[in-house]
């Protein structure tokens, strides 16, 4: 069975000090990966993907993650978070043309 | 820079009232997706186009709601009639390419639904 899970519900982080958004999959395939960012009462933005490529992606706004097959994991760090970051976080892998998400994870930053 | 258009961006309406959402995907994007997220969840998938066709619509409630993507471009997802647990915001994302793509999903800003 596909599936995705997100270890957090919530993460909370000072503002300055380094993020972890935990991700692992479930796929009988070599998925493609994604993290997107959601502001409240907005669209999803996509922040990074994985295509079987380099292991360690780069994306936007200092983010990057690192995809571990032998963990079955794809987790989103940042150096040093900023106020801006605070918001939901979702880790959806895509298989055929199916994209599947998990439940997602809210990051509220402590100034 | 492109982007996939929605509207309304909030909606309020009472229960067994009609609604109706448009999207207009970025151009060229032949897949086209319709998701449900209430709120603190995840989003669910409604319905799914290639072009014109449904691909995948086994979420979709058909007793009330019905999506049309005629002409291939913009679509309409349509509840009627509406009830309380249809409260959420509707999302519809666009991408370029079919299966076996690995082509990201492009978001619209959403269509806040409250039913009273």
């Amino acid at each position: 069975a596909q599936s995705v899970t997100q270890l957090d519900s919530h993460v909370s982080v000072s503002e300055g000090t380094p993020v972890l958004l935990r991700c692992n999959y479930s796929s009988s395939y070599s998925p493609s990966l994604f993290w997107y960012v959601q502001h409240p009462n907005k669209g999803l933005q996509l922040l990074l993907k994985y295509t079987s490529a380099a292991t360690l992606v780069k994306g936007i706004n200092g983010f990057e993650a690192e995809f571990k097959k032998s963990e079955t994991s794809f987790h989103l760090t940042k150096p040093s978070a900023h106020m801006s970051d605070a918001a939901e976080y979702f880790c959806p892998f895509l298989t055929g043309n199916q994209f599947y998400f998990g439940t997602g994870t809210s990051l509220t930053v402590i100034p | 820079e492109a982007e996939v258009a929605q509207s309304p961006r909030y909606k309020i309406t009472e229960k067994s009232q009609a609604v109706a959402f448009w999207c207009d995907p970025i151009s060229g994007h032949a897949t086209l997706y319709w998701y449900r997220q209430i709120l603190g969840q995840g989003p669910e998938l409604l319905v799914q186009f290639q072009d014109e066709s449904v691909v995948d619509d086994s979420q979709l409630p058909k007793d009330r709601f019905s999506a049309e993507r005629l002409k291939g471009v913009d679509s309409t997802l349509k509840i009627q009639p509406a009830e309380l647990g249809d409260s959420a915001m509707y999302l519809c994302a666009s991408r370029l390419g079919g299966p076996g793509s690995t082509g990201e999903l492009f978001f619209g800003e959403g269509s806040r639904l409250t039913v009273l």
